[in-house]
């Protein structure tokens, strides 16, 4: 049920494209992406709800698509601190509880050099 | 606003011994998870506390378990320790748990001799 992270690893120079693709083949009631950088803990960048939809945060994007269970992170014109650990978190609703659970892939590691 | 404080931050035990952790959240935030970070295995869900009421358990044996209080205040015990649970234990707050962001604490690094 863990949702899997592609790539998992990426080297940018400063200025330059990333994507990062998450992918369940479970239904999903949302989508959450976290950056944890190296020594801190993960923090919070965006959720996107089922629904389908797309957020923006600064240079920093992410869209859900519901059907096929996808979800991608766009970083555009990465800046030196965007370096870190992205994490996908997918939530489901259980069928026996009722309540969702937030599950994470294995993350990717970007590394935004000079 | 104060954020996610977990104590404490650093614990070194021997195998066979328990251990505690503790986590306050976010003033308002009425659920909390634990999740278990290591190198290999990434970020792996304990469980979930919501209004005292564990609301969804991991995969993981009995000797993990954990409360929360009334003032949402949670601890998390592992009893038994072996060398397997040397990790970095995050605790994550959030308002009402589904279709909310989680704020994690900077996490309690266990090490099991």
């Amino acid at each position: 049920q863990q949702p899997v992270q592609s790539p998992q690893a990426v080297i940018l120079r400063e200025g330059e494209d990333a994507v990062i693709n998450c992918s369940s083949s479970k239904a999903l009631y949302s989508v959450h992406w976290y950056r944890q950088k190296h020594g801190e803990a993960p923090v919070f960048l965006m959720i996107l709800l089922k629904g389908g939809e797309q957020k923006g945060h600064d240079k920093i994007s992410a869209s859900f698509n519901e059907k096929k269970q996808q979800s991608s992170l766009y970083l555009t014109a990465s800046q030196l601190s965007y370096s870190g650990t992205y994490f996908c978190g997918t939530e489901r609703i259980g069928m026996n509880s009722g309540y969702s659970t937030l599950t994470f892939g294995k993350g990717t590691m970007l590394l935004v050099s000079p | 606003k104060a954020g996610v404080t977990q104590t404490p931050r650093y614990l070194i035990k021997t195998r066979g011994q328990q251990v505690t952790l503790s986590c306050s959240p976010i003033s308002g935030h009425r659920s909390v998870s634990w999740y278990q970070q290591t190198p290999g295995q990434g970020l792996q869900f304990l469980f979930e506390y919501f209004s005292e009421t564990q609301r969804n358990k991991g995969n993981f044996p009995g000797r993990f378990s954990g409360r929360q209080f009334s003032n949402s205040r949670s601890e998390m015990n592992v009893s038994t320790l072996e060398l397997g649970d040397s990790a970095l234990y995050l605790c994550a707050s959030s308002l009402l748990g589904i279709g909310y962001g989680y704020t994690f604490g900077s996490g309690t690094r266990l090490t099991v001799v």
